[in-house]
């Protein structure tokens, strides 16, 4: 299975500020993602990160909040913007070959002060 | 709308016990449900995937389509099973639902 790189694993961030989080993937894959996990709560996907073109958002999450891009099919990125403490939370990167289930990266948590 | 129900938050059991985590979903089509496990300070791994119909770990799922259930068992919980279990569906363009998650604790 793919392995996946998130950096940075964690980042205290002053609100107002961006932050941009970095997912590599070791091998070529066809999907990623972007997930969201808040204190005590389960996983919530922010967004399908497309190769070469927009992201495909959730409802609830927004493109200038959570701008996302992915230049290439092993790496993504997705920035944090004008972080408030409602943005503390746990991102995950997750990856997907074809027919293969998604891996995850360790996550980065971001505090907010 | 999808949606995937675990109604533990919190499981406790005794070593050699046998361990049931509940799953149980809601989807209009035919689903594909998945079963990852979070060890302390690991990341979030697949445990199975129903379509593989296999045992990792000592533990087996099978989907109940009549109950709209995937059930997660293992017939002799070991201390090294502690860790945070999510039910997930995948709907479709391959997103992940998930449950809220069932911390399980064994007890020496």
């Amino acid at each position: 299975s793919a392995v996946i790189s998130q950096k940075p694993s964690r980042d205290i961030c002053q609100r107002g500020t961006s932050l941009t989080i970095q997912c590599q993937v070791d091998s070529q894959v066809t999907m990623m993602f972007w997930y969201r996990q808040q204190p005590g709560q389960s996983l919530t996907l922010i967004a399908t990160a497309n190769q070469g073109s927009e992201a495909t958002y959730e409802s609830g999450f927004v493109i200038d909040k959570f701008p996302i891009s992915r230049p290439n099919l092993t790496f993504s990125t997705l920035t944090v913007s004008n972080m408030s403490p409602e943005d503390s939370s746990i991102y995950l990167c997750s990856a997907q070959g074809e027919d293969q289930p998604q891996h995850f990266g360790d996550g980065t948590r971001l505090s907010i002060l | 709308a999808q949606r995937v129900t675990q109604p533990e938050k919190l499981l406790s059991v005794f070593k050699g016990a046998p361990v049931e985590l509940k799953c149980n979903y809601s989807y209009s089509g035919s689903p594909e449900l998945f079963w990852y496990v979070q060890y302390s300070r690991q990341r979030l791994q697949l445990l199975l995937r129903h379509i593989s119909r296999e045992s990792i770990k000592g533990f087996t799922a099978d989907l109940n389509k009549g109950e709209t259930s995937f059930h997660l068992k293992k017939p002799f919980a070991q201390e090294e099973d502690s860790a945070m279990y999510y039910c997930a569906l995948i709907q479709g363009a391959q997103k992940l639902v998930f449950g809220q998650g069932t911390r399980l604790t064994i007890n020496p």
